[in-house]
Order: structure tokens, then C-alpha cells, then sequence
């Protein structure tokens, strides 16, 4: 079946630098890919719809300068959390489509 | 918006035993599907089931879209089944943007 990496699986950094999460289809090209965060034992949120060759559509509540989106080819998708604080500390998940989704990016911001 | 609610919970079973897992949905979906996370994160599609009834191996699962509800049967339980498991649908015209129910986790006993 259709494959989804991440890299990386996860990542600690300080509080105010940028982190970078790549999202690659591996095996099919997607048009169109989505980004989640997940709080410990909470559910699946959907933060934004990442768009190849163009921008980013974010849902509400979500601020898109501090999650940057770029959906560099068909294949690649990177989320760019800037600034970060402890407070997006969290469980970020990638899907390149509906069906499948990537391992996840555990990211701890001290 | 659409809300996705799950039941139960939480699930406590002995390993061989039955179960069922619920999911209902307040509006007219285009898509649900059921999602296993195991410990590590990884999301596993289980079924892409909108409407009817599908079964794999021990799963099955039914949604009858026009109650608005999924059920997904998990037989003869095995300790590798434990996990959270999601619903999640996608509203008509969405274009694969997903919302996730609260999830159920189970633990299956040896």
C-alpha cells in the first residue's frame, strides 16, 4: 500500500527556535496533503491543507505565520513551526490523502 | 460543524473476548473510516466504510449512514489489538479534510 514518511520522528529544541517536519508520499504523487496535531490522549486535529503549487489553507484558530506550509513537489510537504514555545509541544501527524497517514513527529519544545 | 462522538472510551477486554465499538455522527458524511493507532502513533486505516458492510479478518464494521452511525466489531481479541481506535468522517465536498472522534482505547489482557 501507499507509504508516508516523516522525518524526523521526533525532536526537542528550545523554546523560540524554528523546527521543520517533512511529510513524504513515497511510493504515488499527492496534490494535496494535510497536517494534524495531537495532544496526549486527545483526538486527531486537523491544523491546515497543504496545496502543491499553491498556498496553504488553514483552519480556524490556527495561525498560519507561525505554522509555516510549503508543499515544495508532488511528493514533499514541510511544516515549519516558528518560534516555538513549550505550549506546541504535541504530536504532529501528516496524511497524503484521506487514507494514509505518516508515523508522526513528536516534538517537545523546552 | 459536524460533531463525531465514540463509545465507549475506554475498554478493558480479555484477550478471546468480542466487542463493539460505536461512532455517531450529527450530519450527511461522504466518507468515515476507522483508524487503529497502535502505542507508537502510527495510524493504520482499518476500513473506508461510507455506507454497508465490510469485514477483514476478525474486523468488520457497519455504518448506516442514514441513522448516522459506524459500528466496528473487533472478534476474538488479541493483545496486538490494543490501541486507540478512531472514527473519523469527512463532510460532502470537503476534499479529504478529516474530523476525528474522541477515540476509543482498548486493552486487550492476556
Amino acid at each position: 500500500g501507499a507509504v508516508v514518511s516523516q522525518h524526523p520522528s521526533w525532536v526537542i529544541c528550545k523554546s523560540g527556535t524554528s523546527v521543520k517536519i517533512e511529510c513524504r508520499s513515497l511510493d504515488f504523487q499527492a496534490t494535496t496533503m494535510f497536517w494534524y496535531r495531537q495532544f496526549p490522549k486527545q483526538s486527531l486535529m486537523l491544523m491546515a491543507t497543504s496545496n502543491e503549487g499553491s498556498k496553504a489553507t488553514y483552519e480556524q484558530g490556527v495561525e498560519k505565520d507561525k505554522f509555516l506550509i510549503n508543499h515544495a513537489s508532488l511528493t514533499l510537504s514541510t511544516l515549519t513551526v516558528t518560534s516555538a514555545h513549550p505550549e506546541d509541544s504535541s504530536f504532529y501527524i501528516c496524511s497524503a490523502n484521506e487514507q494514509f497517514f505518516g508515523p508522526g513527529t513528536r516534538l517537545t519544545v523546552l | 460543524g459536524i460533531q463525531v462522538e465514540q463509545s465507549p472510551p475506554d475498554l478493558i477486554l480479555q484477550e478471546g473476548a468480542n466487542s463493539t465499538l460505536r461512532c455517531n455522527f450529527s450530519d450527511s458524511v461522504n466518507n468515515l473510516q476507522w483508524f487503529h493507532q497502535n502505542p507508537w502513533g502510527q495510524l493504520i486505516n482499518l476500513f473506508y466504510i461510507p455506507s454497508g458492510t465490510k469485514q477483514n479478518g476478525r474486523l468488520s464494521a457497519t455504518t448506516v449512514a442514514t441513522e448516522r452511525y459506524s459500528l466496528l466489531y473487533i472478534s476474538s481479541s488479541q493483545t496486538t489489538d490494543s490501541g486507540v481506535y478512531f472514527c473519523a468522517v469527512e463532510r460532502n465536498n470537503q476534499g479529504g479534510k478529516l474530523i476525528f472522534g474522541q477515540g476509543t482505547e482498548l486493552s486487550v489482557k492476556p
